[in-house]
């Protein structure tokens, strides 16, 4: 029962670098969501998906993208890596109005 | 806008302490509150949760209770051990719209010494 699979784990980019952070889920949920977590903050939403083939901005968009082809997969896409986007990532699902299921995360350093 | 306080760690206690760690909210409707812990390496999970007022979230000897009058929802354990050291999250959820907006606190990290 693999639940919520992120990779990779971790990861360190030059600044102008680009990458995606791939994002799997099992449980077949149509809600999928990406935050990152800076040191001493709570978790910032970055882009959500409801479902396959729509995705949509959260608080901290800017610098990311996100594309929703099946219900499975919800890549996060970094096209010119910067150093204020050192952070630690994590993906979650859901089903509607019940709780997120989060992965174990990717540490991303750029440098 | 909506938004969670939490108070400040690190929380550091003996293993068998009593522990609370406080957690205030504000928002316009009646959110579902939830407490989220997160081990060294992992992920947040979920570790309890109340959707209406006075709902008693609990899991693990953790309990949680949804106080709308003081607009709170306090984390509490009787008797906290070594496995307990985490950092602890409260969030509040509510629906904006299309999708389901989890707010998060700032998250408060305990430590358990023998």
């Amino acid at each position: 029962n693999a639940g919520v699979t992120q990779t990779p784990k971790f990861r360190i980019l030059k600044i102008g670098q680009s990458m995606t952070l791939q994002c799997t889920q099992d449980m077949n949920h149509n809600y999928m969501y990406w935050y990152r977590q800076d040191p001493g903050m709570g978790l910032k939403l970055i882009y959500y998906s409801v479902g396959a083939g729509i995705t949509d901005k959260g608080e901290v968009p800017n610098g990311y993208n996100v594309s929703r082809s099946t219900t499975e997969d919800f890549p996060l896409r970094l096209e010119l890596a910067a150093p204020s986007q050192t952070s630690v990532y994590f993906c979650a699902s859901s089903t509607w109005n019940q709780p997120q299921h989060f992965g174990d995360g990717t540490r991303l350093s750029i440098l | 806008g909506d938004s969670v306080t939490q108070m400040e760690g690190p929380v550091t206690l003996s293993e068998e302490a009593f522990l609370t760690i406080n957690c205030t909210y504000t928002a316009t409707g009646y959110p579902s509150l939830f407490w989220y812990v997160q081990y060294p390496g992992e992920g947040l999970q979920l570790l309890l949760k109340a959707t209406k007022a006075d709902d008693k979230g609990s899991n693990k000897g953790f309990e949680a209770t949804y106080r709308k009058e003081t607009t709170s929802f306090h984390l509490e354990k009787g008797s906290v051990q070594v496995s307990d050291s985490a950092v602890y999250f409260c969030a509040l959820n509510e629906w904006a719209g299309g999708y389901n907006k989890l707010i998060f606190g700032a998250g408060t990290r305990l430590a358990v010494h023998p």
